[in-house]
């Protein structure tokens, strides 16, 4: 099966300041998708941004990137010029191409420093 | 506004009551899940639904029911056979099942056994 783990609990940023979150998969599948959520104190599930496993080119969405690294099984989320709003929990998610199967890892929580 | 609502936000049973939680969709999706949050852990499948009349166990099914009789609703039921019910319910949403499509999450369920 395949597993998500995200190694770092907690992160801490100034504001205005770019902060990365790491992320590492197992999988044996070609074909899937990757995924960053954020969970902010109302505990609302928000997609931040997506990676399709076939794209090399890695994913942005105004502030927030990724870098999708295939071979390494790496997923890390970059956040730059850090804002106040942004501090949540952010879970990184696998899906396969296959099934509805999705797996979440344990979660980072990120605080923000003003 | 579309969107998907679970109810109610907080619920409180007393240990061996069945209870329901309820996920209700305005978003027209054929997918519906069912997602189990534990302190400390990332979002677990605890069930799913491609379609209606049909649905799928996740990882932890066991000492939970659903059913699917209306696209629009998808409640679950945690019964007195679920050794550990109290944590965050979260209900989400699909437009497929392909494993490009946008899961949406509804703000979550905490229930509390007493």
């Amino acid at each position: 099966a395949q597993t998500v783990t995200q190694s770092q609990p907690e992160m801490s940023v100034q504001e205005a300041e770019t902060v990365t979150l790491s992320c590492t998969y197992d999988t044996s599948e070609s074909d899937y998708y990757l995924f960053w959520y954020k969970q902010p104190p109302s505990r609302q599930m928000i997609l931040v941004i997506r990676q399709e496993a076939y794209k090399q080119q890695n994913a942005t969405e105004n502030r927030f990137s990724v870098n999708f690294q295939k071979a390494a099984k790496s997923f890390s989320l970059k956040i730059s010029d850090s804002q106040l709003g942004d501090a949540a929990m952010y879970f990184c998610a696998y899906r396969s191409a296959n099934n509805n199967d999705m797996r979440f890892g344990a979660g980072t929580r990120l605080t923000v420093k003003p | 506004d579309g969107g998907i609502t679970q109810s109610p936000k907080y619920l409180f049973r007393k240990e061996g009551q069945n209870v329901t939680l309820s996920c209700e969709q305005n978003l027209n999706h054929d997918a519906m899940y069912w997602y189990r949050q534990d302190p400390g852990q990332g979002l677990r499948l605890i069930y799913y639904s491609q379609i209606v009349n049909d649905f799928q166990k996740g990882d932890i099914a066991e000492g939970y029911s659903v059913s699917r009789e209306k696209k629009e609703s998808f409640p679950l039921t945690v019964t007195s056979a679920q050794k550990n019910p109290t944590a965050f319910y979260l209900c989400a949403s699909s437009m497929g099942t392909s494993g490009n499509d946008e899961q949406f999450f509804g703000p979550g369920t905490r229930l509390t056994v007493l």
